[in-house]
C-alpha cells in the first residue's frame, strides 16, 4: 500500500539551529514529490517539485533533495518566521496526490 | 487575485442538512484536486479532476458526498446529510497537465453542530 510517512511530527529550534525534516515514500510509480508550508487555517503553500533521486531544490533558507526512497527538507540558519507545518506529498503516474500527515516547526528566537 | 478561490470561507450548518461548496481553480490548469483536513493531520485525498472527467475518488468519499466539475472549469464538493465527523477544512487544489505542482485555495472550514 502506498504510504507517505514523515518525521519527526513536530521540532522546536532555536534561531539559527539549522536541521532537517523527512519524509519517506512507499508509492508505486512515483511522478514527483512536492513540499509545502501551512500556516494555521490556511491552505499549503507550494515550495518545492523534485522529480528524480538525485534533484535537489533551494530557496532562501530551505533545500530539498530526494532520494529513491526519501526526501529531506534542510533548514539553514532558520528564523521564527519559518515556523509552520512543512507537508510532503507524492504524485503518481495516475497523477492524484497523497499527503505526509506533516512536521509543524517551530522557531524560537 | 489569479490564485485558487474557494468559497465560503466559513460554514456552520446543523447535522443533517446539506452543504455545497465551488471551488474556481486558476484558469488554465486542467487538473483540480479536493482534499479534506483535520487538525494536526495532513490533507486526505478526496477526489481528482482532469478538465470534466472525475478520473479517481477515494473510499473516504462515501455516498453521501459528490463532486462535479461542469465544462472544466470550477467544481463543486456537495455533502449530503452532514455528520459531525464531516467538520473539517475542504481544500481545493488546481494544477497544469506538465505544471511543478498543485496550487490550493485557502479551504472551507465546515462545523457541523
Amino acid at each position: 500500500e502506498d504510504q507517505v510517512t514523515q518525521s519527526p511530527e513536530a521540532l522546536r529550534l532555536q534561531e539559527g539551529e539549522s536541521s532537517s525534516l523527512n519524509c519517506s515514500y512507499t508509492v508505486s510509480g512515483l511522478r514527483g514529490l512536492f513540499w509545502y508550508r501551512q500556516d494555521p487555517g490556511k491552505g499549503p503553500e507550494f515550495l518545492f517539485t523534485l522529480y528524480s533521486a538525485g534533484e535537489e531544490k533551494e530557496k532562501e533558507r530551505l533545500k530539498a533533495t530526494l532520494t529513491k526512497k526519501e526526501s529531506f527538507l534542510h533548514i539553514t540558519a532558520p528564523k521564527p518566521e519559518d515556523s509552520a507545518t512543512y507537508l510532503c506529498a507524492v504524485q503518481k503516474r495516475n497523477n492524484d496526490m497523497r499527503f505526509g500527515a506533516g512536521t509543524r516547526l517551530t522557531v524560537k528566537p | 487575485d489569479t490564485g485558487v478561490s474557494q468559497d465560503p470561507r466559513h460554514k456552520i450548518t446543523k447535522r443533517g442538512q446539506n452543504v455545497t461548496f465551488r471551488c474556481d481553480p486558476i484558469s488554465e490548469h486542467n487538473r483540480l484536486y479536493w482534499y479534506r483536513q483535520t487538525l494536526g493531520q495532513g490533507p486526505e485525498f478526496l477526489t481528482y479532476f482532469q478538465n470534466e472527467a472525475q478520473l479517481e475518488k477515494s473510499r473516504l468519499l462515501s455516498d453521501r458526498f459528490s463532486a462535479e466539475r461542469p465544462k472544466g472549469s470550477f467544481s463543486t464538493l456537495e455533502i449530503q446529510r452532514t455528520e459531525q465527523g464531516d467538520s473539517a477544512m475542504y481544500l481545493c487544489a488546481s494544477s497544469s497537465l506538465d505544471g511543478p505542482g498543485a496550487f490550493f485555495g485557502q479551504g472551507t472550514r465546515l462545523t457541523v453542530v
